[in-house]
């Protein structure tokens, strides 16, 4: 088993403040994923990065892919309260096999 | 809308007893994956098949199988079922081809009493 390590587990936040979540693994992936997802629905993505020390973002998020292929991080910059939700990463291999990360719960509290 | 579609939305049944879940993938998907997310397991990989056929296996018990049908629907079945196996069970499709993200269904909230 592939296994990624997410910290801060929860995080609770002011809006308008800036959160960083980090996502970490011992093995190398093909490409890694951001999901977030809300109470009684499914995991829904954010994005997709695939080369080693790729940036992406979208609108406030920023999303990063370690040179290693084996890390990644979220950047929220001012935080809504929409924002609220369980942030997953999931690694892939060439098999199309997913391992999900442990998850951060954020509260953005108006 | 993901457009994955997973069936019953509820479930409620006693230990020791059967339920079937059913999985219609994204149209056009050929691969689907079976996840149970619990409190303290997060979202844990059970099954992954690829036109109709099983590709790979996590952490599936013995008491649980899966299985594809030729129109891409899939349906995972659990028996002898535990207190331990309530959970939220979720069934995510996607297009073959490397790195191509998983589409999720609403899944389905099973309880045991």
């Amino acid at each position: 088993t592939q296994l990624l390590e997410q910290s801060p587990q929860f995080l609770s936040i002011q809006e308008g403040e800036n959160l960083t979540v980090y996502c970490n693994s011992s093995s190398v992936f093909s490409s890694l994923q951001w999901y977030r997802q809300e109470p009684g629905e499914g995991p829904v993505l954010l994005v997709t990065v695939v080369t080693g020390g790729e940036v992406k973002k979208l609108k406030r998020l920023t999303f990063q892919f370690g040179d290693a292929r084996k890390d990644s991080s979220l950047h929220i910059t001012a935080a809504q309260p929409g924002d609220t939700g369980l942030y997953l990463c999931a690694g892939s291999n060439t098999g199309n096999q997913f391992y999900f990360g442990t998850g951060t719960s954020l509260t953005v509290i108006p | 809308d993901s457009g994955v579609t997973q069936t019953p939305k509820h479930l409620i049944t006693a230990t020791g007893q059967r339920v079937t879940l059913r999985c219609s993938p994204r149209s056009g998907d050929l691969s689907v994956y079976w996840y149970q997310q619990s409190l303290d397991q997060g979202l844990q990989f059970l099954i992954q098949y690829y036109n109709g056929e099983e590709r790979a296996k996590g952490n599936i018990l013995e008491r649980f199988s899966a299985q594809q049908f030729p129109d891409l629907h899939s349906e995972l079945n659990l028996s002898s079922l535990e207190l331990g196996d309530s959970a939220l069970y979720f069934c995510a499709s996607s297009v073959r081809g490397l790195n191509s993200p998983l589409h999720f269904g609403n899944g389905t909230r099973l309880t045991v009493t």
